[in-house]
Order: structure tokens, then sequence, then C-alpha cells
């Protein structure tokens, strides 16, 4: 059964710094891209930034560039997503997904990490 | 850059049947899309992708209640026999490979 397990959320002040991170199990992991994505409170789904299952070529949207960094360690299953700068309007709940196949939709998706961004 | 619009809203009655729209603009309407539902409090769950010919792959799981369709530049989600756990919010998104992934702006299905 395919899991996935999102971790470091909480309360930053703007500026700060945070580092989510998504356990991943039940697939093997160093074969498929992974992604982040984000809903903030009264909005819909925003893609944020999306990793290829190597690690070497990473995306990112327009609203985080320069601030965030998607990173990957296959040898723990695990992904990651370094949040700097951050913004009020990063508040949101973050979630991980694991990539359908070359780089398109997501098949399965975790629970959740809150992000909340205030002074 | 492809961009998907979606109603806000949408209702039906238990038991009945609605049909969700995601409309792809100019210049993408051959694209592929990716159908997904979110209940409250929940993370998103993969429902099925809808290219552009009507075919549909379905999640693993998925209720033969969900099926898929196309016509032009629209993707349809219907959802038979609706029943009280159908009530979510629906999300549409597509891809340009390797270069962006969009999102609609989702729509509000109540069930009455």
């Amino acid at each position: 059964e395919v899991q996935l397990l999102e971790s470091g959320g909480g309360l930053v002040q703007p500026g700060g710094s945070l580092r989510l991170s998504c356990a991943a199990s039940g697939f093997t992991f160093v074969t498929f891209a992974m992604t982040w994505v984000r809903r903030a409170p009264g909005k819909g789904l925003e893609w944020v930034s999306l990793i290829s299952n190597s690690g070497d070529r990473t995306s990112y949207a327009d609203s985080v560039k320069g601030r965030f960094t998607i990173s990957r360690d296959n040898s723990k299953n695990t992904l990651y997503l370094q949040m700097d700068n951050l913004r009020l309007e990063d508040t949101a709940v973050y979630y991980c997904a694991k990539d359908r196949g070359s780089g398109t939709y997501w098949n399965f998706w975790g629970q959740g990490a809150l992000v909340t961004v205030s002074s | 850059q492809p961009v998907l619009t979606q109603s806000p809203s949408a209702s039906a009655s238990l038991g009945a049947s609605v049909k969700l729209t995601c409309t792809l603009s100019s210049g993408h309407s051959n694209f592929a899309i990716a159908w997904y539902q979110q209940q409250p409090e929940k993370g998103p769950r993969y429902l099925m992708k809808v290219n552009s010919d009507g075919s549909h792959s379905k999640g693993d799981g998925i209720s033969d209640r969900f099926s898929g369709s196309s016509s032009g530049a629209e993707r349809y989600l219907t959802i038979s026999s609706l029943q009280s756990e159908d009530e979510a919010d629906y999300f549409c998104q597509t891809w340009d490979t390797g270069i962006h992934w969009v999102f609609g702006g989702g729509t509000k299905l109540t069930v009455l």
C-alpha cells in the first residue's frame, strides 16, 4: 500500500524558514518523480515544485522560485521541501504526491502538513 | 501555458447524477487532464485521467459511479447515483510536460 506522510509543518514568522519532509513507502521510490502541491485557506490547489526520480531535474512555480528548494534522498525514501524567506501568502496545507509517470499527474497523495506564516 | 476553467459550484440530489466540466484554454484543446476529489480535511485523491478522445483511465479502487468523457476543449467528470460522501471539491489538472503543471479553480459539489 502506497503511503506518503508529510511532517515539519508549523507556525513561522514572515521571512523565516521551514523544511517539510515526506516519508514514502509501499512503492519503489527511486522510480518515480515527486511533487509538492499546496492549498491556501479558501483557495484551490496550486502546484509548487517537482523533482525527477533521480533528483537531477527540478521545476518550481513562479510564486516560489528562488525561495523554495525541492530535494530527495532516495536512500531514505524521503522527499523534502526547504522553504526560505516565507511570506504570509505561503500559508497553506502542503501535500506531497507521487507521479503517475513521465511528469504528468499524481496518483497518490499524502494527508498534508499545515504551514502558517504569521507575525 | 494551458489554463483550466471550472464552475465554482454544483449541486445535485442524493441518488441523482451530476456532470462537472473542465474547459481547456484556446490552443490546448488536445490536452489530457486528470480529475481529483478532495473531501474536507483530507488530501486529494486521484480519480482518473481523461484524454482528448474521451478515453479515460481510473485510479485504483475508484467506483464505477465515476466516469470521464470529452468534447472539444471540454473534459467531463460524471458521478452517478450520488452519495453523501461525494460531497467534496473536484479539481482538474493538466501538464505541459516538463514545463508547467496547472490546476483548475475547482468545483465545490453539494449533495442535496
